[in-house]
């Protein structure tokens, strides 16, 4: 069974920047695994932010950005707005199985 | 513009079946290269995929839920659905439908029904 692991949960300030990231049970995550990220507010369904490690749809604002870092995918958020506080998830692909993450609580405070 | 709309019974007894359809609109189903999933988010709980049909209609399904679920698609009605057995109350969930497509870099989900709540209760 394979899991994908994120942060529980993190706080930033705003203005700050965080990084969240996104852990394969298998091994150190590759551009490979198309990792995808999604912003889920309350009562919300999921919207898709980055796809295959970096790419933005042209909906996601410029401060969301994707990358690779010490063998997970990363979803970093620099100048971060009240409205960013969310719950965020990774997703990896693994063939053609989809895996999401737990999920990371946004908190801005 | 591509609109996903989930239906279906809001409530479905211990045992039974559980059935749902997603409506896609403003474009076809049968277009090339694009994966139909049911995703599914137990209450308070993180997202957990189901699985997709894919536009040439094969499947690939989460190997946990694989011998309960089948997905489905009737491109007449531009829909594809959801198909769960023996539900108990443990699959009490929001179903979500998604659409995700192959890049040149990988794969990318983009559009998401709004959800709909299933209780799994007598």
């Amino acid at each position: 069974q394979t899991v994908v692991t994120q942060e529980p949960s993190l706080t930033v300030s705003p203005g700050g920047t965080v990084t969240l990231t996104c852990a394969s049970s298998t091994g150190a995550v590759t551009s490979g695994y198309y990792p995808n990220w999604f912003q889920q507010k309350p009562g919300q369904a999921p919207r898709a932010l980055i796809y295959s490690t970096s790419n933005k749809h042209s909906w996601t604002p410029a401060r969301f950005s994707g990358s690779l870092l010490g063998g997970k995918a990363a979803l970093t958020l620099s100048g971060v707005q009240p409205e960013d506080e969310a719950e965020y998830y990774c997703l990896l692909y693994y063939g053609g199985a989809r895996v999401f993450g737990g999920g990371t609580k946004l908190t801005v405070l | 513009q591509v609109q996903l709309q989930e239906s279906g019974p809001g409530l479905v007894k211990p045992s039974q079946t559980l059935s749902l359809t997603c409506t896609v609109s403003g474009g076809s189903i049968s277009s090339g290269g694009y994966y139909w999933s049911w995703i599914r988010q137990h209450p308070g709980k993180g997202l957990e995929w189901i699985g997709y049909i894919y536009y040439s209609g094969s499947t690939y399904y989460n190997p946990s839920l694989k011998s309960r679920v089948t997905i489905s698609v009737d491109t007449s009605k531009n829909q594809f659905s959801l198909k769960l057995t023996s539900v108990t109350a443990a699959d009490t969930a929001v179903y979500y439908c998604a659409r995700d497509y192959a890049v040149t870099t990988g794969n990318a989900f983009d559009i998401w029904g709004q959800g709909t709540m299933v209780t799994v209760s007598s």
